[in-house]
């Protein structure tokens, strides 16, 4: 299995939901990573976990809240989003001490 | 901002024409990766280069690295429909991975 699964494909959400976004893979790999992207921008990094630890927060507003709670899955909790953290959500891994990302499609999240 | 610069933004070529486009950091790297993203979906790693590198070859990519001007380039030969699409540089050290602003290539029929 090389692959990384992102589930759900698309969100929406009002801004006082919570949801959240879930990633898995099955290739061994201990880093894992969030990254954010908005139309005809960059991926922006977000975090980044280290053998299930967060090794990397890029001063994310505290209304995303990371979990990983093994070593083949990686969470996304939202709550209290606003309409500007509509974008495309991406999940990555790569193997620990590895240079090459594994990229899920995403989810396409809309906050109303 | 950690993030390089790449040119071009945009790029329009036709089919079967050569699409370079570049790429400049400002930090130091130990390697320095291109991956490409169709229409909003995840990311693709096409090749990775190593600062002890000055060029690398992938099928129709080639990449070089110039670390004394601190950029880089990525060559499509012969390009085709499918290669419509954005390229991203990136480069990391241990856990942080950056990506460039990216070049949106469109390929002409």
């Amino acid at each position: 299995d090389t692959e990384v699964t992102q589930t759900p494909k698309h969100l929406v959400m009002g801004m006082t939901n919570k949801k959240s976004l879930k990633c898995e893979q099955h290739m061994g790999h201990r880093a894992m990573y969030w990254y954010k992207q908005k139309a005809k921008k960059p991926p922006e990094l977000m975090f980044v976990y280290s053998y299930e630890k967060l090794s990397i927060n890029e001063s994310v507003p505290s209304r995303f809240s990371p979990e990983c709670p093994n070593s083949s899955l990686l969470n996304l909790h939202l709550h209290a989003l606003q309409p500007e953290d509509s974008a495309l959500y991406l999940c990555a891994s790569r193997v620990a001490g590895g240079e090459k990302l594994f990229f899920g499609s995403g989810t396409q999240l809309s906050v109303l | 901002s950690q993030q390089g610069e790449e040119d071009p933004q945009a790029l329009s070529i036709q089919e079967g024409e050569n699409a370079t486009m570049n790429c400049s950091y400002k930090t130091s790297i130990n390697n320095l990766q291109w991956y490409r993203q169709n229409s909003g979906r995840g990311l693709v790693h096409l090749i990775l280069i190593r600062s002890n590198e000055r060029e690398k070859h992938s099928g129709r990519l080639r990449v070089t690295l110039d670390t004394s001007k601190k950029s880089s380039s990525l060559l499509i030969t012969a390009s085709r429909a499918a290669d419509t699409a954005s390229y991203f540089c990136a480069r990391g050290s241990d856990d942080k991975i950056i990506f460039g602003k990216g070049t949106r290539l469109h390929i002409l029929p």
